[in-house]
């Protein structure tokens, strides 16, 4: 089946320490973001890429970083410089730019 | 700075009643997406609106969107069990068409408890 596929579903952090969460798309979709989201809240844009070798900044990018190699993957970075990543993250991708985006199921970070 | 505003944040109703969901947006935007989130999952599409006075239903959900006052609602009609959840609306940043091609601004999200 065609989908988002977000992994793990849970993630432990240790002070200091970077992790890496997973996105994989098989939609065949263009643009792909990254969100985060705290509880009570909307969610926010981290960062984007709309072609493979190319991605911006969204409104919270610091203290996490992307890459965007291949078309189906979109790995986020979060550094031991995001002071407070507790959150939830949700990927989502669009096949046309102007159209809705899709969701992965998210992953839960917990620092520890 | 790309404002959407949502209200209320939280609303409690009895099954069988009426009630709308208002967003409004602080920019020039010609579409608008509503989504639906239940606990601890991800986001699920419920309606896209592509032009001023578009309107869309499914099932006891009605969306409209008026680009001129810069408002959606989103109308639930006879409410039951099965709607409660968390509602967000989102629009484009960046394009002059809010397609959202450099990404969504999310408002706060509309958390809607539903009891019998």
């Amino acid at each position: 089946d065609g989908g988002i596929t977000q992994s793990p579903k849970y993630l432990f952090r240790k002070e200091g320490q970077n992790v890496t969460l997973s996105c994989e798309q098989n939609l065949n979709h263009d643009a792909m973001y990254w969100y985060r989201q705290d509880p009570g809240q909307g969610l926010r844009l981290i960062y984007y890429s709309q072609i493979v070798n190319d991605f911006q900044k969204g409104d919270i990018a610091e203290g996490y970083s992307v890459s965007r190699e291949k078309k189906e993957s979109f790995p986020l970075t979060v550094t031991s410089a995001q002071k407070n990543p507790t959150a939830f993250y949700l990927c989502a991708s669009k096949g046309d730019l102007e159209g809705e985006a899709f969701f992965g199921q998210g992953t839960r970070l917990t620092v520890v | 700075e790309l404002k959407v505003e949502q209200n209320p944040l939280f609303l409690s109703m009895q099954e069988g009643k009426n009630y709308t969901i208002y967003c409004n947006y602080s920019t020039t935007s010609d579409r608008l997406y509503w989504y639906r989130q239940d606990p601890g999952k991800s986001l699920e599409s419920l309606f896209v609106l592509l032009s001023n006075g578009a309107v869309k239903q499914e099932g006891r959900l009605m969306a409209s969107l008026d680009t001129k006052a810069r408002l959606s609602t989103l109308h639930i009609t006879a409410a039951v069990h099965d709607l409660s959840a968390t509602y967000f609306c989102a629009v484009g940043r960046g394009s002059r068409t809010g397609g959202g091609a450099d990404g969504l601004t999310f408002g706060k999200g509309t958390h809607l408890i539903i009891q019998p």
